[in-house]
C-alpha cells in the first residue's frame, strides 16, 4: 500500500499566486516523521521541513508553510506569492519509527510557476 | 564541508557490466542511503546503513550491493548492470534516522 500519496502531478500557477500542495499519508505507527523536499531543475534534493507526529502546530518560513492534520492524515504545503525560482518537484515524504526510521517518498509534485 | 559526495556524475554501462556508484560524507553521520529515482516514481530506497558494518536492504534492493566499512563510505555495486538500472541514483545521510537527510548530488546512470 502506498504510504505517501501526492494526487497533484503536474501544477502550473502564474507568479505572486498562492499554490498548495497537497499530502496525505498513512501509517499505523504513532510515532513517525513527515517530510517535505524540493528538487530544482538542477536536480539536487533540498530538505526543507521535518514535523514529528506529536506536533501538529503549523510552521511558516517565509513564504513557506505547512498544515499538518492528523485527523486527515494529511501534510499540506503552501507557497504564498509564489516567484519562478520556485518552479520544481516537491517531495512529501514519511518515516515510521517502527521501519526504522527510513523516509519512504511520494511520487511528487512538479511545480511550474509562470512569469 | 563538502558533505555528500557521489563520484562518477554520469555513467553510460553496458548490460551486463559491473560498476561501484561511490559515496562518501564527511558530517560523521551514522545513517546512510542509497535511492533511485525513477521519471514520475519519486525515491525508492534501495539499501541503508544504520552505522559502520551494518547494512540492510531497503524497497528495490536486487541487482544491487552495498558494504560499509568505514562511517564515511556507502558505495553501491552493480552487478550485471540491465536495463532496469537506467536511473538517477542519489546517495543520503543523517546523523539520526529521523533526521532531515542530506543528499549527494546524484548518479545519472545509464545501461545500455
Amino acid at each position: 500500500a502506498q504510504k505517501v500519496t501526492q494526487a497533484q502531478t503536474e501544477i502550473s500557477v502564474v507568479e505572486k499566486e498562492d499554490v498548495t500542495l497537497d499530502c496525505v499519508y498513512e501509517t499505523r505507527d504513532t510515532t513517525y516523521y513527515l517530510f517535505w523536499y524540493k528538487q530544482p531543475p538542477s536536480g539536487e534534493l533540498v530538505f526543507l521541513i521535518r514535523r514529528n507526529s506529536f506536533d501538529e502546530q503549523n510552521e511558516i518560513s517565509g513564504r513557506y508553510s505547512w498544515n499538518f492534520q492528523k485527523s486527515t492524515s494529511s501534510f499540506n504545503f503552501t507557497i504564498t506569492a509564489s516567484q519562478v525560482v520556485d518552479s520544481a518537484v516537491y517531495f512529501c515524504a514519511l518515516s515510521e519509527a517502527s521501519r526504522d526510521d527510513k523516509i519512504i517518498f511520494g511520487k511528487g509534485t512538479r511545480l511550474h510557476i509562470l512569469p | 564541508n563538502a558533505g555528500v559526495t557521489q563520484t562518477p556524475k554520469f555513467r553510460i554501462l553496458k548490460i551486463g557490466q559491473s560498476m561501484t556508484l561511490q559515496c562518501t560524507q564527511d558530517m560523521n553521520h551514522n545513517y546512510m542511503y542509497w535511492y533511485r529515482q525513477d521519471p514520475g516514481m519519486g525515491l525508492k530506497l534501495i539499501y541503508y546503513s544504520v552505522g559502520a558494518g551494518i547494512t540492510d536492504k531497503g524497497e528495490v534492493p536486487n541487482g544491487y550491493n552495498v558494504s560499509r566499512s568505514t562511517t564515511e563510505d556507502f558505495p553501491l555495486r552493480l552487478e550485471l548492470a540491465a536495463p532496469s538500472q537506467t536511473s538517477v541514483y542519489f546517495c543520503a545521510s543523517s546523523y539520526m534516522g529521523t533526521d532531515g537527510y542530506t543528499f549527494g548530488s546524484g548518479t545519472r546512470l545509464t545501461v545500455v
